[in-house]
């Protein structure tokens, strides 16, 4: 059966770089990996899509790469209103849209 | 800009049935799908089902094709989301959210609402 995994938490203190991984059972299910960012009582925020890809709208601090079978989240330059929820997803070649667990960032 | 809103929180006894509503604004409302996702408390986001606002064509999560429903009016700008036979595992933020890619199969969901808390509880 198709899966995400993620860790269940990072951290890091300002200023820092981290990375958030994301483990598909099989390559091809990251192929349109996306990552959204949910802070608590606020809508949920895609940060990258296509596995690379940014909306305008979201700091270059914020990146995303694949090699195999994860996926990754970089933060660099991390700040405090980057402590949140982070989720992937991606869809299984039925066109089901899964998501991994979910990694909390804590900011120290 | 793109908004979508969602109704309000709802309290509802097992076995009753849920109506959430999406109001869209700030793009043309048949042009991208429209998902619904929910969040149980300590959970993954659950992908539910989505609906195209031009044609009505939906698809449903085979964890929720018995008891799921989602439609649009299109005159409102709103899609409502309709769970039956609600049971207490059923407690979770629900929220609505638009594709960013018109007519892609496997588009991100690019905005989305601010989230409908929903507690099932006798």
């Amino acid at each position: 059966q198709s899966a995400l995994t993620q860790p269940a938490s990072v951290s890091g203190s300002p200023g820092q770089s981290i990375t958030i991984s994301c483990t598909a059972t099989s390559g091809d299910l990251l192929d349109s990996v996306s990552w959204y960012q949910l802070h608590p009582g606020k809508a949920p925020k895609l940060i990258i899509y296509d596995v690379t890809n940014r909306p305008s709208r979201i700091s270059d601090r914020f990146s995303g790469s694949k090699s195999g079978d994860a996926a990754s989240l970089t933060i660099s330059g991390l700040q405090a209103e980057d402590e949140a929820d982070y989720f992937c997803s991606s869809y299984t070649s039925s066109i089901i849209l899964l998501f991994g667990g979910g990694t909390k960032l804590t900011v120290l | 800009q793109v908004q979508l809103v969602q109704s309000g929180a709802e309290m509802k006894k097992p076995g009753t049935s849920l109506k959430v509503s999406c109001k869209t604004s700030g793009y043309p409302f048949h042009t991208f799908s429209i998902y619904w996702v929910r969040q149980a408390p300590g959970q993954r986001l659950e992908w539910m089902g989505w609906i195209n606002p031009r044609t009505g064509d939906t698809k449903y999560s085979q964890a929720f094709q018995d008891r799921l429903i989602i439609t649009r009016d299109t005159s409102a700008t709103t899609v409502y989301m309709e769970l039956s036979s609600l049971r207490s595992e059923d407690t979770a933020m629900y929220y609505c959210a638009t594709v960013l890619y018109a007519a892609a199969p496997k588009s991100p969901l690019d905005y989305w609402g601010q989230g409908t808390p929903v507690t099932v509880s006798s």
